[in-house]
């Protein structure tokens, strides 16, 4: 069974501070794993993914994740944190390689923003 | 965007009656699912498939049923509403490729 941790149900950084969102995974699989960003009233939007390639992964917007597995996490990071980076952001696990592949989410962090 | 409709988008209903929601996609996914979000939960998996006529439950699938007759549509059936359905459902679909991509949701009352 695959289960994500999100700790850290709210974050709140000031603008142009480090951004770190903590995700911890269990797989019984080498896994695929995901960081999505929901802004308000919107679906979901990917950020970034790792599929067993580089262990550090850029995505959208700034942001970038780094598979650990012997730490079982994939944190995600900004350098430099703007306004608009406020949003909801999940965590997720999937075991791609299966026939019948789900993607189960963490409980997801808010991150806000303070000028 | 994956071309992925959720209808309604906006629901209220009584307890007691059956509700259903579409999730209809463009993109020909093998894939598709249906989760809720709740305050405090994320996004927790009711039922997803994995063809026409193969589906499958997911975390919180109790008072939830699902179908899939065609590809481009996945059914998700209340068959008798209550409050604690009273939620946000998307709708997800997976490709070839590795990333899910979903509806803008909707959002369902039951009074």
């Amino acid at each position: 069974a695959q289960s994500v941790t999100q700790l850290g149900s709210h974050v709140s950084v000031s603008e142009g501070a480090l951004v770190l969102l903590r995700c911890n995974y269990s797989s019984s699989v080498p896994p695929y794993l995901f960081w999505y960003v929901q802004y308000p009233n919107q679906g979901l939007q990917l950020l970034l993914k790792y599929t067993s390639a580089a262990t550090l992964v850029k995505g959208i917007n700034g942001f970038e994740a780094e598979f650990k597995k012997s730490e079982t996490s994939f944190h995600l990071t900004k350098p430099s944190a703007h306004m608009s980076d406020a949003a909801e952001y999940f965590c997720a696990v999937s075991d791609g390689r299966s026939s019948a592949s789900k993607i189960i989410f963490g409980s997801g962090t808010r991150l806000s923003i303070r000028p | 965007d994956a071309g992925i409709t959720q209808s309604p988008r906006h629901k209220v209903t009584e307890t007691g009656t059956p509700v259903t929601l579409r999730c209809h996609q463009t993109e020909n996914h093998r894939y598709m699912y249906w989760y809720r979000q709740d305050p405090g939960h994320g996004l927790r998996l009711i039922h997803y498939s994995y063809g026409v006529k193969d589906t499958d439950k997911g975390e919180v699938s109790d008072g939830y049923s699902v179908s899939r007759s065609k590809t481009e549509d996945f059914l998700l059936t209340l068959e008798s509403a209550t409050s604690s359905q009273t939620s946000v459902y998307f709708c997800a679909t997976l490709g070839e490729s590795t990333e899910a991509f979903f509806g803008q949701g909707t959002r369902l009352t039951v009074v």
